[in-house]
Formats: C-alpha cells, sequence, structure tokens
C-alpha cells in the first residue's frame, strides 16, 4: 500500500494563478481532509470530505476548492493564488466510523507552496 | 468550534532529560489523539485518549487524559536524539479533527 499520495512535492506559483494539489488514498477510506501548516501555527483545517460527493469547510476555507468524484482521490484547488497562501499543505484519510469520525488519520508527505 | 492550547511551544533539553507537553481545552473532549512530526516530515499518529483519567504507555512515552476531560499530557522520560520533532495534540468534532499548535522538542546530545 502506498498510502497517502500527494504530488507536487514542491511548486512555485506567481500571484494570481491557479492550480491543483492531488492527493490519492489507496487504503479505501471515507474521510479524507486538506490542511496547511505554518510556523508556530500548528496545522489548519481547510476543507474534509466524508465521502465521495461530500464535502465541507474547515477553518480556513477561503481561497480554496475541493471535490470528492471518487473514493480515492481529493484534489485541492487553488482559484487565484496569493503570497498568503505560501504554506505547506497536507492531506490525510482516515476510516472515518461514523458518527464521531474520531479516527486516527494519516498524512502524505505533504507539498510546499510558494506563491511570490 | 473546539480548540485546544497546547504548551510549551519550544522545549530544549539535554538527552537524558525529561519532557512534557500539555495540551488544554475549556470544553469537555471526547477524546485526544497525540501525533508526532520530524523536521522536514509529516505528523504521525502516536496514540488516542478517550477515557476519564486514562493512562497509556509507549515505552518512554506516557500519554494522560485529564479526570475532567479537557486536559491532557505527553510525558517522555529520559530524551533521545530521536525524540526530535514536533509534537500536536488534536481533538475530533462535528467531523473534525483540530489540531493545537504543537509543542517543538530540541534535544542537546
Amino acid at each position: 500500500n502506498a498510502g497517502v499520495t500527494q504530488t507536487p512535492k514542491f511548486q512555485v506559483l506567481k500571484t494570481g494563478q491557479s492550480m491543483t494539489l492531488q492527493c490519492a488514498q489507496d487504503m479505501n477510506h471515507e474521510y479524507m481532509s486538506w490542511y496547511r501548516q505554518d510556523p508556530g501555527m500548528g496545522l489548519r483545517l481547510i476543507h474534509y470530505s466524508v465521502g465521495a460527493g461530500i464535502t465541507d469547510q474547515g477553518e480556513v476555507p477561503n481561497g480554496y476548492n475541493v471535490s470528492r468524484s471518487t473514493t480515492e482521490d481529493f484534489p485541492l484547488r487553488l482559484l487565484s493564488a496569493a503570497p498568503s497562501q505560501t504554506s505547506v499543505y497536507f492531506c490525510a484519510s482516515s476510516e472515518g466510523q461514523a458518527p464521531y469520525y474520531n479516527s486516527p488519520l494519516h498524512f502524505g508527505n505533504g507539498t510546499r507552496l510558494t506563491v511570490t | 468550534g473546539q480548540q485546544v492550547m497546547q504548551i510549551p511551544q519550544y522545549q530544549h533539553v539535554q538527552e537524558g532529560e525529561d519532557f512534557t507537553t500539555y495540551c488544554n481545552s475549556s470544553t469537555t473532549l471526547s477524546n485526544i489523539q497525540w501525533y508526532k512530526q520530524r523536521p522536514g516530515g509529516h505528523p504521525v499518529f502516536l496514540i488516542q485518549l478517550v477515557k476519564s483519567g486514562e493512562v497509556k504507555k509507549q515505552k518512554r512515552l506516557t500519554f494522560q487524559f485529564g479526570e475532567a476531560k479537557k486536559n491532557s499530557s505527553l510525558h517522555i522520560t529520559a530524551t533521545q536524539t530521536t525524540d526530535v520533532g514536533t509534537y500536536f495534540c488534536a481533538v475530533t468534532g462535528g467531523f473534525k479533527t483540530i489540531f493545537g499548535a504543537g509543542t517543538r522538542l530540541f534535544v542537546k546530545a
């Protein structure tokens, strides 16, 4: 099993450009989520999904879109990149057992994004 | 939404010294999870606590959940250089897992 796979590992964008961060998992997990990590601020939840076709906002959703067309994939789209979106982005998945969805998260290796 | 405060932000220790990080909430928690992130790496799940007053051990790591389920701690006995990294607590609720800011541990050999 590859676990959670994120691509690309590194990306540099110019302000205003758009791009998609890819995330795929092969563990048949229902729950997937995106976090951003900034120094001193821990991990902040951007968006999450409890299953194919279902997504919702986390703590810091502005400027990001997600979709979940399959169980395996959960891409994160930056609509118009801004320097404030410079960060490390982590995708995570879990078994997501209802009703508490408190299963441990499995993280990908992250994408380091710089917006100039 | 749920929030957790984690202290200290940083801790420098000499190898062999003990280390403790604390996680506090103003509300009662259903559970708490702990993760470790090595420098340049991704967070890795360590343990989950769900019961009031629960204590779990993993080799030199001891995890506690407070009696009121509003706080938790991670204690490392006799730190080693392999313990370096950032330790996060995390709480779940409403389909979300919310992380504390983390405690970064530096170990000097």
